[in-house]
């Protein structure tokens, strides 16, 4: 089965509005952490946001909030105010138990277009 | 200057040939990472390196070598590839200590073609 499922393979969304990009996970680990990766046409992975699995509060980092449904295992990436320069590949990974390096899981990622 | 760098950013090469990717962090962090990217197929953790020792080896064919001579450096050492390994290779790097993980900060990757 897999860990992380992204089911939106592509999104359009207009400049300015909001946009939700759905991930959902699975894991029977108490500990957990989840993260949201952008990659621009360029290749770079650029790090957004992250959500541990014992946070009480949804995280946010500027325009990006992640909207964690602990008993749903969803972790959606809301972005408000969409810009043209969101355009790209959006990833979902999970890091599983706390050991002393983090290795993640990467979901099959969403495409999103934002058009003017 | 970037956090993470990478070179060669692309790369074309024969399935005779070896070559070897660089990466190279400049965060002071401890961990670093190998990561293949391939059209239309998630990330695949390839090496993990934690303190300069390999602790994760994800089944990859011994035609892939790590290298890792300090905490600021990774190499992959390629040879006899065959062409379903051409893909975007990432580099990736992060702290870590016992019971804290931290997100890992990644390069702008090698885009490696083999003919």
């Amino acid at each position: 089965a897999q860990k992380i499922t992204q089911t939106q393979p592509g999104m359009f969304v207009q400049e300015k509005e909001a946009v939700t990009l759905d991930c959902t996970y699975d894991t029977s680990d108490p500990s957990y952490g989840l993260f949201w990766y952008k990659q621009p046409s360029s290749g770079e992975m650029i790090f957004l946001i992250y959500q541990g699995s014992y946070d009480q509060q949804n995280a946010t980092e500027g325009r990006y909030s992640l909207n964690f449904q602990k008993a749903r295992k969803s972790a959606n990436l809301v972005i408000s105010a969409s810009q043209l320069g969101d355009s790209a590949m959006y990833f979902c990974a999970m890091r599983e138990g706390r050991s002393g390096y983090s290795t993640l899981t990467f979901g099959k990622g969403t495409m999103l277009l934002v058009s003017p | 200057e970037t956090g993470v760098t990478q070179t060669p950013r692309h790369l074309v090469m024969g399935m005779t040939n070896k070559k070897s990717l660089k990466c190279e962090q400049h965060l002071g962090h401890n961990a670093m990472y190998w990561y293949k990217q391939s059209a239309k197929k998630p990330l695949e953790l390839m090496f993990v390196y934690s303190l300069e020792e390999r602790v994760e080896n994800n089944s990859v064919p011994s035609r892939f070598s790590p290298e890792c001579p300090n905490s600021s450096h990774l190499f992959l050492h390629l040879h006899t590839l065959q062409p379903e390994d051409s893909a975007l290779y990432l580099c990736a790097s992060s702290q870590s200590a016992t019971g804290e993980t931290y997100e890992q900060y990644f390069g702008p990757g090698t885009r490696l073609t083999v003919t």
